[in-house]
């Protein structure tokens, strides 16, 4: 257990209506980053942190905001969800260029 | 874009035989190069991982090469074991962020 909790673990919501996922860590590590996974496309990064308050855009980004006030939470926003947002959502923390650790994963369904 | 590449959706292989997985990379900025495996319902956890200073890094069974010239990683899994069966992600990190290949789904057959 690398101390890395994703809540909630499921989701079922209907289009149009926001959602908000959490990645809480309890490492102190630098760097978090939420990936979604999908059959054929692997693990695509939605977006990442470096540090409070610093975030960056991934590959999959439309749709998507995160907030990261303080360095132990990281939260993903879907601001009006869609079906094609329905996937299952990893959170990943990271020391430096080390290895990263994933949370368990929170599937969500949009409906 | 898609950075990085996993061509080959599936492997499989006999129990004690080999087992190669191959990924590729285009982004000269990636320096940092790692290998995860991952089971049904659980999140990916670290296999392996190489810096790009090296060209080899070993750790018992598995072994990372890269070749940088070429962008291009492979693990290999000697010998293959049934419970290695599990999808295999390549990912590349620089700059701060980290990107996956699709992944390759690794069948080890008794």
């Amino acid at each position: 257990d690398a101390g890395i909790t994703q809540s909630p673990r499921h989701k079922v919501t209907e289009t149009g209506t926001p959602v908000t996922l959490r990645c809480h860590q309890t490492e102190n590590h630098r760097y978090m980053y939420w990936y979604r996974q999908d059959p054929g496309h692997g693990l695509r990064l939605i977006h990442y942190s470096y540090g409070v308050k610093d975030t960056d855009k991934g590959e999959v980004s439309d749709g998507y905001s995160v907030s990261r006030s303080k360095t132990e939470d990281f939260l993903l926003t879907l601001e009006s969800a869609t079906s094609s947002q329905t996937s299952v959502y990893f959170c990943a923390i990271r020391f430096g260029d080390t290895e990263a650790f994933f949370g368990q994963g929170t599937r969500l369904t949009v409906v | 874009d898609q950075q990085v590449k996993q061509n080959s959706p599936s492997l499989s292989v006999q129990e004690g035989r080999i087992s190669i997985l191959n990924c590729d990379y285009t982004n000269s900025m990636f320096d940092y190069f790692l290998w995860y495996k991952k089971y049904p319902a659980e999140g990916p956890t670290f296999l392996i991982s190489i810096s790009s200073i090296k060209d080899k890094n070993e750790d018992g069974r598995f072994t990372v090469f890269l070749n940088k010239s070429a962008k291009h990683l492979s693990l290999h899994i000697v010998p293959s074991q049934p419970g290695d069966s599990a999808v295999y992600f390549c990912a590349a990190s620089g700059n701060n962020d980290m990107r996956f290949g699709a992944g390759t789904r690794l069948t080890v057959k008794p």
